[in-house]
């Protein structure tokens, strides 16, 4: 099976603009979770989304939000762009509640 | 909610053996999940353990002690390539992982 694909990579962006990201989990998988990995904060949950609906969201303001198709493919989307937004934002699939499967991530820089 | 405790970074020989210790405080607990993530790499999973006891995985062991919200990670004949960054995790109800903060294993010649 193919493994979790996130695009793009890597991504520049300027304060104020607003981002969007994109997860294709492994075939079969429902549930999509996304995270975002900083130096001083470490690896913290963004949100997770089963069958197209969001079933937990972690601690962050609503300028983050996401959403999830009918294929399982998910996005994310930053609104309002700020410096602290910099980071490597990972996303991961599972069918089962013991492992998580993660994406390369993707990188964004904000300027 | 949930916290997890380990150490910021361990320093080990070539084929030496290191434990990687992880402690939680959490408000429901179903299990301690241990990820490794190289340099510029995503997390990869590298054990959960429900159940009290050592579970051993090739060179790699896992450890829970759920009455003392204890776990560990234990790494055998260490190899070059095992550095790494390691991290417990806990899941919640609905596949959200909180995860410790990381510890930065470096393995030296």
């Amino acid at each position: 099976k193919a493994g979790v694909t996130q695009t793009p990579r890597y991504l520049i962006k300027t304060r104020g603009q607003q981002v969007t990201l994109s997860c294709s989990p492994i075939s079969g998988h429902r549930s999509v979770s996304w995270y975002q990995q900083t130096p001083g904060q470490g690896l913290q949950f963004l949100f997770e989304y089963f069958s197209e609906t969001q079933r937990n969201k972690g601690n962050f303001p609503g300028r983050f939000s996401g959403r999830q198709f009918s294929n399982s493919r998910s996005e994310m989307n930053v609104s309002t762009l700020e410096l602290g937004d910099s980071a490597l934002y990972l996303c991961a699939s599972s069918d089962d509640f013991e492992e998580q499967f993660f994406g390369p991530g993707t990188r964004l820089t904000v300027l | 909610g949930q916290s997890l405790e380990q150490p910021s970074e361990v320093t080990a020989v070539e084929g030496a053996i290191v434990q990687i210790n992880c402690t939680y405080q959490t408000s429901g607990f179903y299990g301690l999940s241990w990820y490794q993530q190289h340099d510029g790499g995503a997390p990869t999973f590298l054990s959960y353990n429900a159940l009290d006891g050592l579970e051993e995985t090739g060179r790699f062991s896992s450890f829970l002690s759920r009455s003392d919200s204890y776990g560990y990670l234990l790494l055998q004949e260490l190899q070059m390539k095992d550095s790494a960054s390691y991290f417990c995790a806990v899941p919640d109800a609905g596949n959200m992982l909180t995860f410790g903060g990381g510890t930065r294993l470096m393995v030296k010649p």
